[in-house]
Parts: structure tokens; C-alpha cells; sequence
């Protein structure tokens, strides 16, 4: 089986920008979840979405947004970019249907300018 | 979640057998204990996670105390390519999808020398 894929890898931006990361699951998984890591906070959850819904948040400001298609892939939007958002975003996905091992992706690298 | 502790750093020499240990010891009754580990800029991978009873992969043991406030994870023979962060995490069970967040602590740097 593939494992969860994001895209892209790499990623600059400046200020002030806007981003979409993408999330891949691994195929039957209906649960993606999001988390951003960095130096000095570590690795901190975003949010979690199951069947196109958001089920489950973290404390990050409304900048942060994602959405769930159909298929299960998942992606995550960043807007008015701020310098303290570089850092890896990392998803992970699971089955959904209880609180099952996460397997995560390689992770977007993004550095704000 | 319960909160871990974990040892900052550890070294083992290569082909030894490397004993991390994890501290849970407010963990409750229908909490797992689940291990990751990290490789430089890499995304977390997921090693083995047991509940009260001993567990064995292909990777890796988990030995969990009877009292369930502890546990060592066990790479019997380390590798130059194990080196990495090590994540102990303890995570509620079975509350119908209403806890999909993962709290990684700061881990146990492992650095398996030649």
C-alpha cells in the first residue's frame, strides 16, 4: 500500500501570502489530521477531518483552515502569511472509525519570507 | 492525555540492544501508550503501542509495567539508521473519534554510535 503522500515538498513564500498544502491519505483511510512542527513549540495539532468534516480542532488562529474532499484528501490553508509560520506541516492519516494508529507523510516545508 | 516524560538524549553502540524508557504514571485505565520516532526532518514513524500487555513488532518491544505507569521501548539490535527522536505518547481510546489529537512531548534523542 502507498503511504500518505504531501505535496509540495518544499515551499517559500513571503509575508502577507496565502498557501495550500495537500494531504493524500493512505488508501480506505477516512481520517486526515494536520500538525504543524517547529524548533521552539514542537510538534502541535491542527485539526482533524473525517468524511468531509472538521471533527476535531487545535488552538490555532482562524488563518489556519482545511477542507476534506470526497476521495478523503485533505487540504490545509494558511493565509496572511506571518514569518512565524515557517515551519514542517505534517499529516497523518487513519481508518476514522476510532482512535486508530496514525501513519504520517513526509511533510511540507515552508518558509515564510 | 497523560503526560510523559522521557529521558533528552541516550546513546547506544551499534548492534547493542537500546532500552528507552517512558514515564506515564498518571495514565488511565483506557489509555494506550503509543511510540514514534523522528528522523532529522522526516516525517514521525510509527514503531508499536500496547495498553497493558507486552507487545512485539518487527521493530521493536514494548515492555509495559503492571502498574501501567512506565514503559521501555526496546530496539534489540541498533542500527547507524535508528538514530533519531523517539516519541512516547499516551492516548485515550475508544471516545467515538472525539480525541484524534496526538501530544508529542520533546522525545529521546537516540544516537546509535559506530
Amino acid at each position: 500500500k502507498a503511504g500518505v503522500t504531501q505535496t509540495p515538498r518544499y515551499l517559500i513564500k513571503t509575508r502577507g501570502q496565502q498557501v495550500t498544502l495537500s494531504c493524500s491519505p493512505i488508501s480506505g483511510h477516512r481520517s486526515v489530521s494536520w500538525y504543524q512542527q517547529t524548533p521552539g513549540q514542537g510538534l502541535q495539532f491542527l485539526f482533524e477531518y473525517f468524511s468531509e468534516t472538521q471533527r476535531n480542532k487545535g488552538n490555532f488562529p482562524g488563518r489556519f483552515s482545511g477542507r476534506q474532499f470526497s476521495n478523503s484528501r485533505s487540504e490545509m490553508n494558511v493565509s496572511t502569511l506571518e514569518l512565524g509560520d515557517s515551519a514542517l506541516y505534517l499529516c497523518a492519516s487513519s481508518l476514522g472509525t476510532g482512535e486508530e494508529t496514525q501513519y504520517f507523510g513526509p511533510g511540507t516545508r515552508l518558509l515564510v519570507l | 492525555d497523560a503526560k510523559t516524560t522521557q529521558p533528552p538524549s541516550m546513546d547506544c553502540a551499534e548492534g547493542r540492544a537500546a532500552n528507552l524508557p517512558c514515564n506515564h504514571s498518571t495514565i488511565s485505565g483506557n489509555e494506550y501508550v503509543y511510540w514514534y520516532r523522528q528522523i532529522h526532518s522526516q516525517g514521525p514513524q510509527y514503531i508499536i503501542h500496547g495498553l497493558k500487555n507486552n507487545e512485539t513488532n518487527e521493530m521493536a518491544s514494548l515492555i509495559i509495567t503492571e502498574d501501567r505507569k512506565s514503559s521501555t521501548l526496546i530496539l534489540p539490535h541498533a542500527t547507524l539508521r535508528d538514530t533519531a527522536v523517539y516519541y512516547c505518547i499516551v492516548r485515550v481510546a475508544n471516545s467515538g473519534g472525539s480525541n484524534y489529537k496526538l501530544t508529542f512531548g520533546k522525545g529521546t534523542l537516540l544516537t546509535v554510535n559506530p
